[in-house]
């Protein structure tokens, strides 16, 4: 059974970096069969993807959402077996629960989510 | 970047109805990438649907999807207390991947 815990600090500084990490058990983040993601959830945004990373053909790939992608970096960590994401230049407006989750043929595996509160 | 736009906004039911959500597609869009997902309070979303008329497992077959051109719809067949909640659908087969504002089952 495949499951994401999420780690990661509820509270980021104006400015400063955001970073979260995905710990993947029952799957590899190398799986040439699956895509890793982050989404997030806020009252004002709805859910938005924010980007993914995968490996293909030996290979690492990365998308991002245009909103984001001038501050967006989403990385792999095959010796931990997990993903990340840092989000640079934090605004109140990326206050959110935070989500990672898998997409093989369809999102079918989700972490329970981190509340993460921009503020100073 | 395909816009998701779901209606209702909200759908006021009782137990034992049948509940029927819309999806719309801002482009024509594969059905074979668009899922419906069912989210409760503090939990994260929780995959119904996929590829338009799959279930996913461990889902009741009182849910089933369908799809017509960029209309997708979920019907939920007869309502159970455990089935009010928010419920989003989702389009992704290519980037960005997006999502409707959601559809939100309350009790009458």
């Amino acid at each position: 059974q495949v499951q994401l815990q999420q780690s990661g600090p509820g509270l980021v500084r104006p400015s400063q970096t955001l970073s979260l990490a995905c710990a993947i058990s029952g799957d590899s983040v190398s799986s040439n069969s699956a895509a890793w993601n982050w989404i997030r959830q806020s009252p004002s945004r709805g859910l938005e993807w924010l980007g993914r990373t995968y490996y293909y053909a030996s290979k690492w790939y990365n998308d991002y959402a245009p909103s984001v992608k001038s501050r967006i970096s989403i990385n792999p960590d095959t010796s931990k077996n997990q993903f990340s994401l840092q989000l640079n230049s934090v605004t109140p407006e990326d206050t959110a629960v935070y989500y990672c989750a898998r997409l093989a043929n369809y999102m079918d595996v989700w972490g329970k989510g981190t509340t993460v509160t921009v503020s100073s | 970047e395909i816009v998701l736009t779901q209606s209702p906004g909200t759908l006021s039911l009782s137990p034992g109805e049948r509940a029927t959500l819309s999806c719309r597609a801002s482009q024509i869009i594969s059905s074979s990438h668009l899922a419906w997902f069912q989210q409760k309070p503090g939990q994260a979303p929780r995959l119904l649907i996929y590829g338009a008329y799959s279930r996913a497992t461990g889902i009741p077959d009182r849910f089933s999807g369908s799809a017509s051109g960029t209309d997708f719809t979920l019907i939920i067949r007869r309502l159970e207390p455990e089935d009010f909640a928010m419920y989003y659908c989702q389009h992704y087969g290519s980037t960005p991947l997006t999502f409707g504002g959601g559809t939100k089952v309350e009790i009458k």
